[in-house]
């Protein structure tokens, strides 16, 4: 299965501003996902990340909040605009195959 | 689109007993259903994963059913060890494996020695 390496593994942010989460993929993959997972509970889909096209965002998640760049087969970021404490999160990537992998996850907290 | 449920919520077996977890799924195109175990502060992993042409896979104390008829499959450990103490979420792709996962709301596997 593909590794992912994911980062920052942890931020502490200040309400306003943005971060950028990066997910760098040892394979080529056609698709990648990214998750968010709120303390205690399960994860959701924010959006699926194509190569050489826009993200397809799921219901409740815009671009304009959570634009995500798919440069390569093997790269991918999410930034998180504008961060309100509501967005206190882990956020995953995840690519496909056999078993779905995920990225370490970043652990985002914002004050 | 899929939805998937998830039963129970929290469980709390003694060490050396068995644990059952059951999902259902809303969608009869889902074709793919991986278990993954998390424990705190670390990535979900996958620890079994079954596809529906299969009733039943096993891999060692870990067992996973499915029936297609009735839209549920189930995770199965047996002989429970402390090192089990996790949350464990189940999954369906609805479309294919190269697609999105929704995942049940967890469970929260605790066993005591």
């Amino acid at each position: 299965s593909a590794v992912i390496s994911q980062k920052p593994s942890r931020d502490i942010c200040q309400r306003g501003t943005s971060l950028t989460i990066q997910c760098q993929v040892d394979s080529q993959v056609t698709m990648m996902f990214w998750y968010r997972q709120q303390p205690g509970q399960s994860l959701t889909l924010i959006a699926t990340a194509n190569q050489g096209s826009e993200a397809t965002y799921e219901s409740g998640f815009v671009i304009d909040k959570f634009p995500i760049s798919r440069p390569n087969l093997t790269f991918s970021t999410l930034t998180v605009s504008n961060m309100s404490p509501e967005d206190s999160s882990i956020y995953l990537c995840s690519v496909p195959g056999g078993g779905y992998t995920f990225g370490s996850g970043t652990r985002l907290t914002v004050v | 689109g899929e939805n998937v449920e998830q039963h129970p919520s929290t469980l709390s077996v003694q060490e050396g007993d068995s644990a059952v977890i059951k999902c259902t799924y809303s969608d009869s195109a889902s074709n793919y259903f991986p278990w993954y175990k998390q424990e705190l502060g670390k990535r979900p992993q996958l620890i079994i994963d079954i596809r529906s042409n299969v009733g039943e896979k096993k891999d060692q104390r870990i067992a996973v059913t499915l029936n297609k008829t009735a839209k549920h499959f189930s995770l199965h450990i047996t002989e429970t060890q402390p090192e089990d103490s996790a949350v464990y979420f189940c999954a369906a792709s609805w479309r294919n494996n190269n697609n999105d996962m929704r995942f049940g709301a967890g469970t929260r596997l605790t066993v005591k020695p």
